[in-house]
């Protein structure tokens, strides 16, 4: 029982650049999430997912993309690398919607955009 | 709109201290408050939580107690230990929407021997 892995640990990219961040459960999942992290803040939410085939904002998506195919995976989009999008990315997973619901982290993809 | 504010770290503490790290929080309806522990390198941990007032979370001789009269959920534990040296961060959710968790800033712990 892997729980939740991200791919890359580490990238660079160039302004204008495009990657996609990967993210990957294997605890049967519904909720999934994307978040950032940036030097000296908490955690920021971008993009959740409630299922496979849904997906929605968070408090800062602009820049982002993502997509539920499955519900294993969980792809966050990059589409136009810009230096503002230089931190940690952390994807996490939930079972079930609820109050007293832990989300699993996986252990996170640091991003730099020069 | 809801809300969560920590202590400003770094907090430095020698082996055996006894540690507190301050949290508050604003919201609206009943949260379940959370602390999660980001080790050096890794990503974040559930540590402990706790889902109704006066009910008290802890794990690992942490311990926090969900006051709704301060609005607060603070950290303790009696005697922290080298291995506990990372940053904490203390959140909530709310029965509005989805599960999803709001962050404080985290604090920084070092402990040294």
């Amino acid at each position: 029982n892997a729980g939740v892995t991200q791919t890359p640990k580490f990238r660079i990219l160039k302004i204008g650049q495009s990657m996609t961040l990967q993210c990957t459960q294997d605890m049967n999942h519904n909720y999934m999430y994307w978040y950032r992290q940036d030097p000296g803040m908490g955690l920021k939410l971008i993009y959740y997912s409630v299922g496979a085939g849904i997906t929605d904002k968070g408090e800062v998506p602009n820049g982002y993309n993502v997509s539920r195919s499955t519900t294993e995976d969980f792809p966050l989009r990059l589409e136009l690398a810009a230096p503002s999008q230089t931190s940690v990315y952390f994807c996490a997973s939930s079972g079930l919607a609820g109050l007293q619901e832990t989300q699993y982290f996986g252990p996170g993809t640091r991003l730099l955009v020069l | 709109g809801n809300s969560v504010t920590q202590m400003e770290g770094p907090v430095t503490l020698s082996e055996e201290a006894f540690l507190t790290i301050n949290c508050t929080y604003t919201a609206t309806g009943y949260p379940s408050l959370f602390w999660y522990v980001q080790y050096p390198g890794e990503g974040l941990q559930l540590l402990l939580k706790a889902t109704k007032a006066d009910d008290k979370g802890s794990n690992k001789g942490f311990e926090a107690t969900y006051r709704k009269e301060t609005t607060s959920f603070h950290l303790e534990k009696g005697s922290v230990q080298v291995s506990d040296s990372a940053v904490y961060f203390c959140a909530l959710t709310t029965s509005v929407g989805t599960d999803k968790l709001i962050f404080g800033t985290g604090t920084r712990l070092q402990v040294f021997p």
